[in-house]
């Protein structure tokens, strides 16, 4: 079955630089969420949309914004990059907002030099 | 790489016997609850999940136990096998919120 897909899986940024990180859902899913995961850490939600629209907003920071595309896809862009910034970026998704289960990738992996 | 399960808590069991995972969740109005599984470099994975009106549920070789008196989530994970080795986080949806909140994970360890 078709899973999650994230891109690119590994990424190396210098400080002040900008990212993008982009997700592909299950098809037929309309919900993308975005986490950040530290190391030994458990995922911390950044941000999240349904229907191409922002949903629900965590602890994502200001030099960050995330959009959901047409065809669902989303985008994470990550601006002035820091070295706190490196971590693992999940993202998940689901058909709808209910009571169910969030799907995730294998997630991005960046790294800030 | 990086070990997802670096400074957390773990649990080291031989193949074959029985593993007992523990989450304390904190809001006692979350009514969805979930079990991730996580292995090295990959996301987390569904495992099995539970609604606060229940207090057990049982899939395929794991079982979810919920007691809401004291706020206390299990996984029971029978005839564990080398490939359960991972970090496993709870989650719990806090009533009204589609937003789960993850749990510290516990580092899985099955000698063979």
């Amino acid at each position: 079955a078709a899973g999650v897909i994230q891109s690119p899986r590994h990424l190396i940024k210098e400080k002040r630089e900008t990212a993008t990180l982009k997700c592909y859902p299950i098809p037929r899913h309309d919900t993308v969420y975005w986490y950040q995961q530290g190391p030994g850490q458990d995922p911390q939600f950044l941000i999240s949309f349904y229907e191409k629209m922002q949903s629900d907003k965590g602890s994502i920071p200001d030099r960050f914004s995330a959009q959901q595309f047409s065809d669902y896809h989303s985008e994470l862009n990550m601006s002035s990059l820091e070295l706190g910034d490196s971590a693992l970026y999940f993202c998940a998704s689901s058909l709808g907002q209910g009571r169910q289960p969030q799907h995730f990738g294998d997630g991005t992996r960046l790294s800030i030099l | 790489g990086e070990s997802v399960g670096l400074h957390l808590p773990t649990l080291s069991v031989q193949e074959g016997d029985n593993s007992i995972i523990n989450c304390a969740y904190s809001n006692s109005a979350s009514d969805y609850f979930i079990w991730y599984k996580q292995e090295s470099g990959k996301g987390p994975q569904f495992i099995i999940d539970i609604r606060s009106n229940m207090d057990k549920r049982q899939g395929q070789r794991v079982t979810v136990l919920l007691n809401k008196t004291v706020k206390h989530l299990s996984l029971q994970i029978a005839a564990t096998q080398p490939g359960d080795s991972a970090v496993y986080f709870c989650a719990e949806n806090f009533l009204g919120s589609y937003i789960p909140t993850f749990g510290r994970g516990t580092s899985l360890i099955v000698h063979p």
